[in-house]
């Protein structure tokens, strides 16, 4: 069964923290991302990457931060934490060259709060 | 900008009814369009999704509908249940490739 794992399900960090999160997936996928949902307005692409240490900034990249290692990880980072980044953030991966398929696979979130 | 409208924000429907989300998006060049669900507590999911040659598809109780022309689709669940009650994502793309544009969102709640 495929896996996208994040490692923190709920976090509580105070303004101006550094805040990791974690996320690896057990497929082999070459392409990972991070969105953040939020009420009313959907998942916004935050960071994808297609290949180990490539990095493309998606539609809401200000604020943070991303590292890919390894194939199978892939970090988000919030290098200065604001209130206004407390969301739900979620990592997913895909297959490349999917075509019309281009299912995404989601882990289960981390929930932020920024005090 | 949300290049992906999708209405209504939430929805309450008895069991057996028939659920209807809407999606509108605006840029023609798109050309794929899934449809995500997720429970609560868990990541989405792909419910269905449809390519602008057709103007339908049908997996179970699952339809989506696809107007080229209004450039807008739906998704209809049929026989509505509880177990359906999730948040429900439209989403599109171009290309055929991954970067997909969502939609804001659809909570559903199938009343018994």
């Amino acid at each position: 069964d495929v896996k996208v794992t994040q490692s923190s399900r709920y976090l509580v960090k105070r303004t101006g923290e550094k805040v990791f999160l974690e996320c690896v997936q057990d497929m082999d996928h070459e392409n990972m991302f991070w969105y953040r949902q939020d009420p009313g307005l959907g998942l916004r692409l935050i960071y994808f990457s297609y290949d180990v240490k490539m990095k493309e900034k998606g539609d809401i990249p200000e604020g943070y931060s991303v590292s890919r290692e390894k194939k199978e990880r892939f970090s988000l980072i919030l290098e200065s934490a604001s209130t206004n980044q407390t969301s739900m953030y979620l990592c997913a991966s895909s297959l490349a060259g999917t075509g019309y398929t281009g299912e995404l696979f989601f882990g289960e979130g981390s929930r932020l709060t920024v005090l | 900008q949300q290049q992906v409208k999708q209405s209504p924000q939430s929805l309450i429907v008895q069991k057996g009814g028939i659920s209807i989300i809407n999606c509108a998006y605006e840029n023609t060049a798109f050309d794929y369009f899934p449809w995500y669900q997720q429970f609560p507590g868990k990541g989405p999911a792909l419910l269905i999704a449809i390519r602008p040659d057709v103007s339908e598809k049908k997996e179970g109780r699952f339809t989506i509908s696809f107007n080229k022309s209004a450039k807008q689709f739906s998704l209809h669940i049929m026989d509505s249940q509880p177990g359906d009650s999730a948040t429900y994502f439209c989403a599109a793309s171009m290309d055929a490739g991954n970067m997909l544009t969502f939609g804001g969102g659809t909570r559903l709640m199938v009343k018994p």
